[in-house]
């Protein structure tokens, strides 16, 4: 069964920092590309960036108005995807969900987490 | 701000058709697949269609879509109350160099 779990959401200030992870399983984690996408409350989905896998040169694409402020990583021998959020603003809020491509020819965000919450405030 | 625009909202009774548009641009739309994704209240999207048309296993076929030029649609026929839920189209966008979503769409059942 896939699992993608969510964690290290909480309520910060205006400027701060957080690191989320996204733990993966029930998939070839390593073949993967992995997105971060963002839904504000009470509004729609927004694509926060995505990682590639190493094989495919693990670089990050960003979404314009999180470049220069957001980086994800990954560490393959954790099935681990991060996003660390830095100068955080009040716009920011949102639950952060991270969406797995498996690289299976079908969609980029075939599987996804239950999200994790991030209050600007 | 969204990229691609799809009304707010749409209804119908059960067994009906329920249509939803997604409108975007030659950047998006007209160049790369379009997907589509439902979200039950509550809960994380979930893939609906992926590569324009195709449907994961243990989607019915009661969920169809289709593209012509700069827009997208998706169908539901056969409405059912389970099909409640706020639906978004998503692209990838040349211009940006990103993936854009939909504004979303309410799916009410009367």
């Amino acid at each position: 069964e896939v699992q993608l779990v969510e964690s290290g959401g909480g309520l910060v200030k205006p400027g701060g920092s957080l690191r989320l992870s996204c733990a993966a399983s029930g998939f070839t984690f390593s073949t993967a590309w992995m997105n971060w996408v963002r839904q504000a409350p009470g509004k729609g989905l927004e694509w926060v960036g995505r990682i590639r896998s190493k094989s495919d040169g693990g670089t990050a694409d960003y979404a314009a108005p999180v470049k220069g402020r957001f980086t994800i990583s990954r560490d393959d021998s954790k099935n681990t995807v991060y996003l660390q959020v830095n100068s955080l603003k009040t716009e920011d809020t949102a639950v952060y969900y991270c969406a797995a491509d498996p690289r299976l020819a079908a969609s980029p965000f075939d599987y996804w987490g239950q999200g994790t919450l991030v209050t600007v405030s | 701000q969204s990229v691609l625009t799809q009304p707010p909202s749409a209804s119908g009774t059960p067994g009906q058709r329920v249509t939803i548009s997604c409108s975007g641009s030659s950047s998006n739309i007209r160049n790369n697949y379009v997907y589509w994704y439902q979200q039950l209240p509550g809960t994380a999207p979930k893939v609906l269609i992926y590569r324009g048309n195709q449907r994961p296993s243990g989607v019915p076929d009661r969920f169809s879509a289709s593209k012509s030029g700069t827009s997208a649609s998706l169908a539901i026929s056969g409405l059912r109350s389970e099909d409640e839920a706020d639906y978004y189209c998503a692209a990838w966008d040349d211009s940006l160099s990103s993936y854009v979503f939909g504004t979303g769409t309410k799916v009410t059942v009367l």
